[in-house]
């Protein structure tokens, strides 16, 4: 079955540091991931879009890595604020040219101060 | 920009009343919107995805009957909930796509809807 996945677990780290978030998926061939921010009672904010024949993207603190041959996209936030405390989801457009985003559950980041 | 808004906020309404939802593209024309739902600690869930003057396209499990999508211009969508019970009860959220874009989605700040 197709599944979209990310660590239901909260990140919890220390400011200043490098946060890691993990999105697996299976059974898809994404023509693109995309990484999204949504705090409480909030709809998502759109952060980055990684293409599948991209391996990295940056963006200020941000950085994207795609890795199709394992089917894996990393999300990096370095020297982590406070202020980046929020949920975080990645979403896939599978490829079969409808434009419609699959999304994980997403992952809770706590940065502690 | 690429603004999108949606009103209300967050809606009470009682079982068995019919709730309508705007979702408005402020500042450019979206040829797609799309209308999620999120329950908590979930994901989002797409519903229907609709075209400007066309009939929308539902997902499965889906009823068109009960959440009636207009999509009247190209910055305007309005999805009503009708009849509502409390399982109703959700995060509804909107998007829209930019002419050209169309990979990329811009996200309305969502709807509480609390069915008594």
């Amino acid at each position: 079955s197709q599944k979209i996945e990310q660590n239901s677990e909260a990140l919890n780290i220390q400011e200043g540091k490098t946060a890691t978030l993990t999105c697996n998926y299976t059974n898809y061939s994404p023509a693109y991931l995309q990484w999204y921010r949504q705090d409480p009672g909030r709809g998502p904010v759109f952060l980055l879009l990684i293409r599948e024949n991209e391996k990295e993207k940056r963006k200020e603190r941000l950085k994207v890595t795609f890795d199709t041959t394992l089917k894996q996209s990393l999300f990096h936030i370095t020297a982590s604020q406070p202020a980046d405390s929020a949920t975080y989801l990645c979403a896939l457009l599978p490829g079969d040219s409808s434009y419609k985003l699959i999304f994980g559950s997403g992952t809770r980041l706590l940065v502690r101060p | 920009g690429a603004v999108v808004s949606q009103h209300p906020s967050w809606v009470i309404c009682k079982s068995g009343t019919s709730v309508k939802i705007e979702c408005r593209s402020l500042d450019f024309q979206a040829t797609t919107m799309f209308w999620y739902r999120q329950f908590p600690k979930q994901s989002l869930m797409l519903m229907a995805t609709s075209n400007e003057g066309s009939k929308a396209t539902y997902e499965q499990g889906v009823e068109k009957d009960k959440f009636l999508i207009n999509h009247a211009s190209l910055t305007l969508s309005t999805l009503t909930v009708t009849s509502a019970h409390p399982e109703d009860s959700s995060f509804y959220i909107c998007s829209a796509s930019l002419a050209g874009v169309p990979y990329t989605q811009y996200f309305g700040p969502g709807t509480r809807l609390t069915v008594l």
